[in-house]
C-alpha cells in the first residue's frame, strides 16, 4: 500500500542553523500539506500546495520558513535560522481530489525536530 | 474564526464500558467534520467523516449543529481502541483539497 514518505525522521540542530525536511506524497495526489505539531497540541497547517502552486501559506512564518514543490511531486520545507520554539513534529500529508464523502488526508510518519 | 475544542486531554475507561470523546466547534458556515486517530507508533489516520454517517471499528459520530458538537461514541470500548483521537474541521470546499483545523486531541486509555 502506498504511503507518504518523510525524511529525516529525527533532526537535532542548533539554534540559528538551517534545517530542511523532505516529503514524498502518494503518487497521483495533487494536494500536499505541511503541518506542525507542538507537543500536546493538534497539528496546525503551515502550507498547502495544489500541484506546484501554493494554495494557502497564511500560517507559514515567512521570515524564516520556506516551502517548495517545484515539479508538483515531492516537497521541501526549510527553516533558516532555526529557533528554540521551532522544536516540534513536522507532518506532511497528501490527498487526491474528491468530494467530502471520499476525502481523506494521508499522513507521513513525521520529522521530529529538536532545536538546542 | 473556526475553532475545534476537545475538552478532555485524557479519558480512561474500562474494557466493555461506553466511551464518548467530546468535540465542539465554532464555525459560522456549514462545517465538514472528521475524526482522526493515531495508534501508538503509527501514523495519523482518518477514522470517520461526518458526511458519510459511517460506523468504523464500532465508532460513530453525529453532527449536532444546534450544540455545535461532533462527539465520538462507542458502546463497548476495547483495549485496542487506546490511542490519540483528534477532531478536525474543514471549511474549504474546492478541488484543491480541504485543509484541516485540528483540536488538541484526547488520549483514550482502555484498561482491562
Amino acid at each position: 500500500e502506498a504511503e507518504v514518505a518523510q525524511s529525516p525522521r529525527y533532526k537535532i540542530t542548533e539554534k540559528s542553523q538551517a534545517v530542511a525536511f523532505w516529503c514524498d506524497p502518494i503518487s497521483g495526489h495533487a494536494t500536499l500539506y505541511w503541518y506542525r505539531q507542538i507537543l500536546g497540541q493538534g497539528p496546525e497547517l503551515l502550507v498547502q500546495f495544489q500541484d506546484e502552486s501554493v494554495v494557502d501559506d497564511s500560517q507559514l512564518p515567512k521570515d524564516r520558513f520556506s516551502a517548495e514543490r517545484l515539479k508538483g511531486v515531492d516537497s521541501t520545507l526549510k527553516i533558516q535560522p532555526a529557533e528554540l520554539g521551532d522544536s516540534a513534529m513536522y507532518l506532511c500529508a497528501s490527498s487526491r481530489p474528491g468530494t467530502t464523502a471520499t476525502y481523506e488526508q494521508y499522513f507521513g510518519p513525521g520529522t521530529r525536530l529538536t532545536v538546542t | 474564526a473556526q475553532r475545534v475544542t476537545q475538552p478532555e486531554k485524557l479519558l480512561s475507561v474500562f474494557k466493555g464500558a461506553p466511551v464518548e470523546l467530546k468535540c465542539n466547534y465554532s464555525y459560522s458556515g456549514s462545517p465538514e467534520l472528521f475524526w482522526y486517530v493515531q495508534y501508538s507508533r503509527q501514523r495519523l489516520q482518518l477514522l470517520l467523516r461526518h458526511i458519510s454517517r459511517e460506523s468504523i471499528k464500532g465508532f460513530t459520530a453525529d453532527l449536532n449543529k444546534g450544540e455545535t458538537s461532533f462527539h465520538l461514541k462507542k458502546p463497548f470500548a476495547q483495549e485496542e481502541d487506546s490511542a490519540m483521537y483528534y477532531c478536525a474541521l474543514s471549511n474549504c470546499h474546492s478541488n484543491s483539497g480541504y485543509a484541516l483545523n485540528f483540536g488538541k486531541g484526547t488520549s483514550l486509555l482502555v484498561t482491562p
